[in-house]
């Protein structure tokens, strides 16, 4: 069955250092990838998107790639920050809509 | 602010009854998604429209549907509730040309909670 996952655990991380997150999929070949931020009780906003002849996307201190032979894209925040605290969501495209990981909640701490 | 707005914020209404939400997409925007999220399923996609007509489905109910009218503004409406369907309920919109999907703007939700 498709499936995506992203780190079920929080990510708690100090300030100032590189937050890495993972979302992998399985029986999906998307054409593109999405990251969105969630902060409680708030809709999701989107990030970035990186196509799949993209290997790289950045923007200020974010970072995705995509591996599309290993099913796998990387999202980072350099720099991070407390005001970074919150859960990130990726999503693809799968049957015509877009699919939502589960999300990883991340806590930067001062 | 994504320019997406959704009515109520809030309601609560007992098991049974009927509601409908609201959601105004953002200008120039011609597809319309709407989601549900629990604390135990994450988003859950249950429909698309596009430009007035249904464009794809999910895993919605048959107690829910939902409708595009010719302003482009969406409603969804929930019937028989149980108390399962408490849930924060999301409208995205998306430019969407052609075929195409392109980035979703969410707006803030309407948290129902049905007793």
């Amino acid at each position: 069955s498709q499936k995506i996952e992203q780190n079920s655990e929080a990510l708690n991380i100090q300030e100032g250092k590189t937050a890495t997150l993972t979302c992998n999929y399985t029986n999906y070949s998307p054409a593109y990838l999405q990251w969105y931020r969630q902060d409680p009780g708030r809709g999701p906003v989107f990030l970035l998107l990186i196509r799949e002849n993209e290997k790289e996307k950045r923007k200020e201190r974010l970072k995705v790639t995509f591996d599309t032979t290993l099913k796998q894209s990387l999202f980072h925040i350099t720099a991070s920050q407390p005001a970074d605290s919150a859960t990130y969501l990726c999503a693809l495209l799968g049957g015509g809509k877009l699919i939502f990981g589960q999300g990883t909640e991340l806590s930067v701490k001062p | 602010d994504s320019g997406v707005t959704q009515t109520p914020k809030h309601l609560i209404t007992a098991t049974g009854q009927r509601v409908t939400l609201r959601c105004s997409p953002r200008s120039g925007d011609l597809s319309v998604y709407w989601y549900q999220q629990s604390l135990d399923q994450g988003l859950q996609f249950l429909i698309q429209y596009y430009n007035g007509e249904e464009r794809a489905k999910g895993n919605i109910l048959e107690r829910f549907s939902a409708q595009q009218f010719p302003d482009l503004h969406s409603e969804l409406n929930l019937s028989s509730l149980e108390l399962g369907d408490s849930a924060l309920y999301f409208c995205a919109s998306s430019v969407d040309v052609g075929t195409s999907v392109y980035e979703q703007y969410f707006g803030p939700g309407t948290r129902l909670t049905v007793t």
